[in-house]
């Protein structure tokens, strides 16, 4: 059975830290796709990254990088130089290959974070 | 610009209403999905849709309902509302699946949530 587990609820972080938020993940495909998602305070959910099982290799956007380890099933993001703007609650998810139809998302809980100012 | 919309930011109802949560999106998205959001939770799964008048049951389907008469709209319906369905609900659409990745490789795109309190 798929899982997502964010075993950090809650996270704060003075401004200009840098932060790693964890996600470890259970699956029995071998193909499958892991997201990040951000939730600011309006609510809405935004999309960050997509990663696909066959590429490891890590990712970096401006403050944002993401480190895939299929060896230890985790996918971490590491916000950079922590702004006030980075405060949210923040998803990953996973997507298995194997879905008919519509690709259900299996999402853990979420950690917060709160930059500091 | 990619757009999901629900019809309310806040609710109040009471217990025993029927409530009617609405969901459209301006994309020409195949699928869309229902979700609740509760503290320590995360997002459960309530339905999924593949096609106008396909639905699909989630992960928590029990107490809720759902209607897709139109490609671009999705309802969730709460037959009898009851206290411990107070929740964010969120909607989110998808595109079908493409090529070898498949519809597993797209996001969703979800819509800014409906916080649904029931007295």
């Amino acid at each position: 059975a798929q899982k997502v587990t964010q075993a950090q609820t809650e996270i704060s972080v003075v401004e200009k830290e840098d932060v790693t938020l964890d996600c470890v993940y259970e699956t029995r495909d071998t193909t499958y796709y892991l997201f990040w998602y951000k939730q600011p305070p309006s609510g809405e959910l935004v999309f960050l990254i997509r990663r696909n099982s066959f590429d490891e290799q890590n990712e970096i956007s401006g403050r944002y990088s993401w480190n895939f380890q299929k060896s230890t099933s985790s996918f971490n993001f590491t916000i950079t130089a922590s702004q006030v703007v980075d405060s949210a609650v923040y998803f990953c998810a996973l997507s298995e290959a194997g879905q008919t139809g519509a690709n259900n998302l299996f999402f853990g809980t979420g950690t917060r974070l709160t930059v500091i100012p | 610009d990619v757009k999901v919309t629900q019809s309310s930011r806040y609710l109040v109802k009471r217990t025993g209403e029927k409530v009617f949560l609405e969901c459209v999106q301006d994309m020409d998205h195949e699928n869309m999905f229902w979700y609740r959001q509760d503290p320590g939770l995360g997002l459960r799964l309530i339905y999924f849709s593949y096609d106008v008048k396909m639905k699909e049951k989630g992960d928590i389907p029990e107490g809720y309902s759902v209607s897709r008469e139109k490609k671009e709209r999705f309802s969730l319906i709460l037959e009898s509302a009851s206290t411990n369905q107070t929740s964010m609900y969120l909607c989110a659409s998808s595109p079908e699946g493409q090529g070898i990745m498949g519809a597993s490789y797209n996001e969703q795109f979800f819509g800014p949530g409906t916080r649904l309190t029931v007295l």
